[in-house]
């Protein structure tokens, strides 16, 4: 099975540019999670879906940012405008969540690589 | 305070002893806790997770939780070149609506010397 889908994998742009990071989560997972990693603030967790519900925004740092999930197989992070401070690896991870709570993995993808100039 | 804290490192351990990596968090409600590992230039991979008080072991990994002194560890025995990376502890938040957050801390940087 493929794992968690990011795209791009690499992404190079300058101030003031719209950015769209997109992920597929791994199939029949209904909890997806995007987050941003930089070597001062470490892995920060911006906004998690459930079922395509957004449940937790709190982490998004500002009104820049927004997420996005129209379906179970589908979610996009934008920046628009973009700063330099951007600058950082955004992962997505998905997992599979029971009623019942517990825990399941999270799975995260490769991440993409954000450079804003 | 952040809510999950580690020592950043980095952590330098010969090849073939045993490395130790901490981990304290602030939240009294946390129940579950995770020992991630991320490669150098990589995506963060589990490789342990926790939830009772005590210990837990797999294979050359153990990983240990004290919920009254707030503290995790994991333990790298018999320490490979393979295991140098950064190691990720995270705490299971809160459970809503049937989702999961995990708080992380910033990482402990692992070398394994031949």
């Amino acid at each position: 099975d493929a794992g968690v889908i990011q795209s791009p994998r690499h992404e190079v742009t300058e101030m003031g540019q719209e950015v769209t990071l997109r992920c597929k989560p791994i199939s029949g997972h209904n909890s997806l999670f995007w987050y941003r990693q930089t070597m001062m603030r470490g892995l920060e967790l911006l906004i998690y879906f459930n079922n395509n519900v957004p449940i937790d925004d709190s982490g998004m740092p500002e009104d820049r940012f927004s997420a996005k999930m129209p379906n179970a197989s589908f979610s996009t992070l934008k920046i628009q405008p973009s700063e330099p401070r951007d600058s950082a690896v955004y992962f997505c991870a998905s997992s599979l969540v029971g009623l019942a709570g517990g825990y399941n993995e999270q799975f995260f993808g490769p991440g993409t690589r954000l450079t804003v100039l | 305070q952040k809510e999950v804290e580690q020592n950043s490192g980095p952590l330098s351990v010969p090849e073939g002893a045993i490395a130790s990596l901490n981990c304290t968090y602030s939240d009294r409600g946390s129940q579950s806790f995770f020992w991630y590992r991320q490669y150098s230039g990589k995506s963060p991979e589990l490789i342990m997770f926790i939830y009772s008080n005590g210990d837990k072991e797999d294979g050359r990994f153990t990983a240990q939780l004290n919920k009254a002194s707030q503290y995790v560890s994991l333990l790298i025995r018999d320490s490979q070149p393979s295991d140098s990376a950064t190691y990720l502890c995270a705490a299971k938040a809160q459970w809503f609506q049937g989702a999961q957050k995990l708080v992380f801390g910033q990482g402990t940087r692992l070398t394994i010397n031949p």
